[in-house]
C-alpha cells in the first residue's frame, strides 16, 4: 500500500524566504513517481514538479526543487524566494509505476506567506 | 490544452438518493480518477481506472462505484447517498505514470 505523509498542516513564511515543505512515503513497490501540486484559493489544482524513483539528480522547475532523499522516503518542496502568491494548499503525491498506476496524496500543506 | 470536466459544479441531494457524478476527459487518457477532498485529510483516491471497463478500488471505495463505458468518461456513482458524502469531489485523468495528472474544476455535492 502507498501512504503519504505531509506533518506540516500550516507554515507562515515572510516574503522572499525560502520554504520547505516536509513529505515522507510508505511504498513497497520498487518503482515509483513523486509528485508535488499546488492548490488556490480558487480550487484548482496546479502540477508544480515530478521526481523518479530512479532519477539520479533532484528535480527542479524554476523555483521549485525536491528534496529527494530516497533512504528516508522523504520528498520535500523547496520553494526559493517566496512571493505572496505561492499561498495556497501544497500537496504531494505518489504513483506507482508497475501495475495499475494508483496516485495517492498527502493531507496537504497551508502555505502562507507574509508581506 | 487538456480539459477534465466534471458536468455538476454544485449538487444537493437527498439521503438516499442515487447520484451520478460524471467526468468526461479530451485528451485520450488510460487512467482516471475520483478524489474526495475533506478539510484536514487531503485528497483521498476513492476508485481509479486504467483502461475501458477496468477499475480498482482506492483507499476509500465503501459506498461508492464507478463506470468506465468509453476511454473519455469515468462516473462515481453513490449507490444511496448519505451525509457523510457531502464533500468535495475531483476528478483527474493521466497519459501514464511518469506524465502528471489533470484536474477538473470539482463538485461540491452536498447530502441533506
Amino acid at each position: 500500500a502507498q501512504k503519504i505523509t505531509q506533518t506540516q498542516p500550516g507554515m507562515f513564511v515572510q516574503e522572499k524566504e525560502a520554504v520547505t515543505l516536509d513529505c515522507t512515503y510508505d511504498t513497497s513497490d520498487p518503482s515509483y513517481g513523486l509528485f508535488w501540486y499546488k492548490q488556490p484559493s480558487s480550487g484548482e489544482m496546479i502540477f508544480l514538479i515530478y521526481q523518479g524513483s530512479y532519477d539520479q539528480q533532484n528535480a527542479t522547475e524554476g523555483r521549485y526543487s525536491l528534496n529527494f532523499q530516497k533512504a528516508r522516503k522523504s520528498a520535500n518542496l523547496v520553494i526559493s524566494a517566496s512571493q505572496l502568491g505561492d499561498s495556497a494548499m501544497y500537496f504531494c503525491a505518489a504513483v506507482r509505476i508497475q501495475g495499475a498506476q494508483k496516485l495517492v496524496f498527502g493531507q496537504g500543506t497551508r502555505l502562507t506567506i507574509n508581506p | 490544452d487538456v480539459k477534465v470536466t466534471q458536468s455538476s459544479r454544485y449538487l444537493v441531494k437527498r439521503t438516499g438518493e442515487k447520484v451520478f457524478l460524471e467526468c468526461v476527459q479530451d485528451m485520450d487518457h488510460e487512467n482516471m480518477f475520483w478524489y474526495r477532498q475533506d478539510p484536514g485529510l487531503g485528497l483521498r483516491l476513492i476508485y481509479f481506472s486504467y483502461d475501458v471497463k477496468m477499475k480498482e478500488k482506492g483507499d476509500i471505495p465503501e459506498g461508492y462505484s464507478v463506470s468506465r463505458e468509453k476511454k473519455e468518461r469515468f462516473s462515481l456513482i453513490l449507490e444511496s447517498a448519505s451525509t457523510n458524502q457531502t464533500s468535495m469531489y475531483l476528478c483527474a485523468s493521466s497519459l501514464g505514470t511518469h506524465n502528471e495528472a489533470f484536474f477538473g474544476q470539482g463538485t461540491r455535492l452536498t447530502v441533506v
